[in-house]
Parts: structure tokens; C-alpha cells; sequence
């Protein structure tokens, strides 16, 4: 089973800055199959970034997702008070899908 | 919209069975996309369940596979989970989702429904 390990574990910054994400996977990862999603409190989690790099319908252009291989990043140009929230990576792979422990990105 | 509805009891006793039921609503389910099943134990990280396509075959998490099984009913369009031998260590949050193929990304999710394992 392939492992994603997020960090860091929570970051804490100003609106307006900019917020950067790894996921790292123990091994090779199909990058068609690497995906980020937010999840705010109480709230169903919602598609970023799906094949590594390709936004989802409706996601605004300050997220953009890059990485091939065992290492990716999320990066959010400008935070804006909505994007306040918890970030978790998840692939596909041999074993099924699997999911990153998250990141936690939190107002300064 | 696409929008998913789990359904089933808040409570289940320990060896018991946990049956939970997806509804999918403005979108077939029939179409091109698998419908999974994830759970969020409790101050703990995302678990995927398994992943059924609409002529039933279904793959499972290596390990919950000797207890759950995923069905799926097209005449009302709903998927289902059932989980057998529960213990405390499932008590969760459940969600139904809907699964791109290929890419396998997760874009529509339910509400997700609690499940807690206790007699």
C-alpha cells in the first residue's frame, strides 16, 4: 500500500500569503491519480486538483497543484479567508486509494 | 446536481452488522463513474472502504475486504455497504461518493453519516 506523508502538519499564516503543501508517497505514484482536497469543519470534503495539476470545475486559479513521481505540492498564491481549512492529498494505486494525514492551514 | 444521501442506523452493536445505503440523485448510476465508500474514525485521517461500478464489480481496501461489501440497486439508484463484525475501531464518519475512473479522484461526496460501535 502506498503511503502519503503530508507536511507539515499544520501552518499557520496571514490572508495574502502564500501557502505551500507537500505530499510525499512512499513510492512511485501514478501522477493521473494524485488528487487534493479542502475540507472545512463540518463540511464534506471538496475536489482541488485531480491528475496532479489539473484544477477541478469551479476551483479558483490561486490553487494550483504540481509534482510527479513520490513528491507533490499544493500551492495557494494569495490566501483568501475561505481557504482557512484542512488540505489532504489522496491516490490511486495497486492497493486502492489512499489518503494523506492532511494539512492543517490556519490564520496567523 | 449530483448530490449523494447516505442512509442507516447511528448505532450498531459490536459483532454485529453496519448496513449503510447511498442514494444518488441527478446523475445515474449507471454512468460512467465508480461509487465508493470512505470513513473518518474520529481525530483520525481518511479511510478508503472500496469502490463499486454499476455492473457490480467491486474492489475493496485490502484490509476491510473479508467484511464489507458494496452492492449496488440501479433501479433506485443507490449503492449500498454493508460491514460485518463490527467493533469499536469502526466507529466513524461514513461517506458515499462518486469515483472518476481513470483518474480515480473523488468529486461528489456525501454529507457522510456517524456510525457509532457500541452495545
Amino acid at each position: 500500500e502506498i503511503v502519503l506523508t503530508q507536511s507539515p502538519g499544520s501552518l499557520s499564516l496571514s490572508p495574502g500569503e502564500r501557502a505551500i503543501l507537500s505530499c510525499r508517497a512512499s513510492e512511485t505514484v501514478n501522477s493521473n491519480s494524485l488528487a487534493w482536497y479542502q475540507q472545512s469543519p463540518g463540511q464534506a470534503p471538496r475536489l482541488l486538483i485531480f491528475a496532479a495539476s489539473s484544477r477541478a470545475a469551479g476551483i479558483p486559479d490561486r490553487f494550483s497543484g504540481s509534482g510527479s513521481g513520490t513528491d507533490f505540492t499544493l500551492t495557494i498564491s494569495r490566501l483568501e479567508p475561505e481557504d482557512f481549512a484542512f488540505y489532504f492529498c489522496q491516490q490511486y494505486g495497486g492497493s486502492g486509494l489512499t489518503f494523506g494525514g492532511g494539512t492543517k492551514v490556519e490564520i496567523k | 446536481q449530483v448530490q449523494l444521501q447516505e442512509s442507516g442506523p447511528g448505532l450498531v452493536k459490536p459483532s454485529e452488522t453496519l448496513s449503510l445505503t447511498c442514494t444518488v440523485s441527478g446523475f445515474s448510476i449507471s454512468g460512467g463513474f465508480y461509487w465508493g465508500w470512505i470513513r473518518q474514525p474520529p481525530g483520525k485521517g481518511l479511510e478508503w472502504i472500496g469502490n463499486i461500478y454499476h455492473s457490480g464489480s467491486a474492489n475493496y481496501s485490502p484490509s476491510l475486504r473479508s467484511r464489507a461489501t458494496i452492492s449496488v440497486d440501479k433501479s433506485k439508484n443507490q449503492f449500498s455497504l454493508t460491514l460485518n463484525s463490527v467493533t469499536a475501531a469502526d466507529t466513524a464518519l461514513y461517506y458515499c461518493a462518486r469515483v472518476g475512473i481513470g483518474y480515480y479522484y473523488i468529486d461528489v461526496w456525501g454529507k457522510g453519516t456517524t456510525v457509532t460501535v457500541s452495545s
